[in-house]
C-alpha cells in the first residue's frame, strides 16, 4: 500500500521555465511533508518542508504547496536550472511515528 | 560539522551470507533511521533508533535487524542474504526523529548479492 505517490516517473523542462513536481498521499494522519533531491551516488539532500498548518512555504527558487483537502502537495522550481536535474522525492510523516514515508521519486531533467 | 558517514560504500556478498552495515550520524544527532532504496520502489523505511531504542520499524522480514550504540552510531544486519536484498541502503540522522526535524542522509552502502 503506497501511502505516498509520485505518479510522474520523469519530467523534462526547459532551462528558465517552471518545474512542477507532484505528490499525492492517502493517510490523513500525515502532518509534515518534505522534499528531497537526490543525485546519483549520493544520499538525498533536504530541500524544503511544510507543516499541515500551512498551505505554502517558500525558500528561494523552491516553493511547496499543500492542499490538505485533496491530499496533494507540489514543488515548484522557478526558474529551473540545469543543476536542478536530479531525482526528487516527497516524504510524509505523522506525529509520534518517528518515520517518513517516501514516494518513488520523479526524475527531473532541465534542458539547457 | 561532518555529515552522516556510512561504511562500507560498496559490498558484494553471496546468497546465504550475512552482512553488517555501519552508520555514524552527525554529531549531536540522536535519531538514526535506515532505508532501503531499490529501482522503482523509492525509499522503504526499515527502522528508527533513538537513544539505543528502536521506536519504529517497517515491513521487512526478521532477517533485517539493527542496533544503536550509546554514541548514537548505528549498525544494521541482514542475515541469510537473498538476491532481492541487492539495494542501496541509506542511513539518515536527525536531532530527535520527530517529524519537525529534517533527516540528513549519508551517501549509502550499495549492496550487491550474487
Amino acid at each position: 500500500d503506497q501511502q505516498v505517490k509520485q505518479n510522474s516517473p520523469s519530467l523534462s523542462v526547459q532551462e528558465g521555465r517552471i518545474s512542477i513536481l507532484n505528490c499525492d498521499y492517502t493517510n490523513s494522519m500525515f502532518d509534515y511533508f518534505l522534499w528531497y533531491k537526490k543525485y546519483p551516488a549520493e544520499g538525498p539532500t533536504f530541500l524544503i518542508s511544510i507543516s499541515s498548518i500551512k498551505d505554502k512555504n517558500e525558500d528561494g527558487r523552491f516553493t511547496v504547496f499543500l492542499n490538505k483537502s485533496a491530499k496533494h502537495l507540489s514543488l515548484h522550481i522557478v526558474p529551473s536550472q540545469p543543476g536542478d536535474s536530479a531525482v526528487y522525492f516527497c516524504a510524509a510523516s505523522a506525529q509520534g511515528t518517528y518515520k517518513y514515508i517516501f514516494g518513488t521519486g520523479t526524475r527531473l531533467k532541465v534542458l539547457a | 560539522k561532518a555529515g552522516v558517514t556510512q561504511t562500507p560504500r560498496y559490498l558484494i556478498k553471496t546468497r546465504g551470507q550475512q552482512v553488517t552495515l555501519s552508520c555514524s550520524p552527525i554529531s549531536g544527532h540522536r535519531s538514526v533511521s535506515w532505508y532501503q532504496q531499490t529501482p522503482g520502489q523509492g525509499l522503504q523505511f526499515l527502522f528508527e533508533y533513538f537513544s539505543e531504542t528502536q521506536r519504529n520499524k517497517g515491513n521487512f522480514p526478521g532477517r533485517f535487524s539493527g542496533r544503536q550504540f550509546s554514541n548514537s552510531r548505528s549498525e544494521m544486519n541482514v542475515s541469510t542474504l537473498e538476491l532481492g536484498d541487492s539495494a542501496l541502503y541509506l542511513c539518515a540522522s536527525s536531532l530527535s526523529g520527530d517529524r519537525a526535524y529534517e533527516q540528513y542522509f549519508g551517501p549509502g552502502t550499495r549492496l550487491t548479492v550474487t
